[in-house]
């Protein structure tokens, strides 16, 4: 079955670490994203890659860092930069120009301790 | 169990007039609501959203949007479109807004704006 497999499914992180968080997808989708959900906030952006190689910016990207080295895969770095790191964080998937609507991973729960 | 139906997979209209965007929903428990909105080439970015507060929700770019129990809709307005509105919408209920494992999308609406 085709999906996207986020892992860890809960993770615990001590001040001032870098932590990575895993997305892998057999979809074949160009498109990657990583969201952040914070309690009645909604899905917020932090960095988006439409192709092997390239990656984008979005709405909160300060403390974050990613790599597009492959298609399948898009993991996302929260660095000791990230202010207020624990949170809710959602891997998603489109499929550009035919495919409608996203793919989401059932997400990781970063906890900083 | 919910669910998210956006009736419209393509909307036109002419610059400077009204735009509708409807969305119906079905939920077990108490919802909340968003509508987010995807230009090419970008992530999603959140519209406004709805948690039990008032029923007319306003978001930003001028949009604005119902929440009627009794027909469980969520339909997203605008009075007066703009060239920089079109783009793809999405609707979305979420019946725990501390849980995204409760989203559920909308297939989205395209729209399309005219000069």
């Amino acid at each position: 079955d085709g999906g996207i497999t986020q892992s860890p499914k809960y993770l615990f992180r001590k001040e001032g670490q870098n932590v990575t968080l895993s997305c892998e997808q057999n979809l074949n989708h160009d498109a990657m994203y990583w969201y952040r959900q914070d309690p009645g906030q909604g899905l917020r952006l932090i960095y988006y890659s439409q192709i092997v190689n390239d990656f984008q910016k979005g709405d909160i990207a300060e403390g974050y860092s990613v790599s597009r080295e492959k298609k399948e895969s898009f993991p996302l770095t929260v660095t000791s930069a990230q202010k207020n790191p624990t949170a809710f964080y959602l891997c998603a998937t489109k499929q550009d120009r035919e495919g409608r609507g996203y793919t989401f991973g059932s997400g990781t729960r970063l906890t900083v301790v | 169990a919910q669910s998210v139906t956006q009736l419209d997979s393509h909307v036109s209209v002419s610059e400077g007039t009204p735009v509708l965007l409807r969305c119906n929903y079905s939920s077990s428990y108490s919802p909340s609501l968003f509508w987010y909105v995807q230009h090419p080439n970008k992530g999603l970015q959140l519209l406004l959203k709805y948690t039990s507060a008032a029923t007319l929700v306003k978001g930003i770019n001028g949009f604005e949007a119902e929440f009627k129990k009794s027909e469980t809709s969520f339909h997203l307005t605008k009075p007066s479109a703009h060239m920089s509105d079109a783009a793809e919408y999405f609707c979305v209920v979420s019946s725990d807004s501390g849980s995204a494992r409760q989203l559920t999308f909308g297939s989205g609406t395209q729209l399309t704006v005219l000069p």
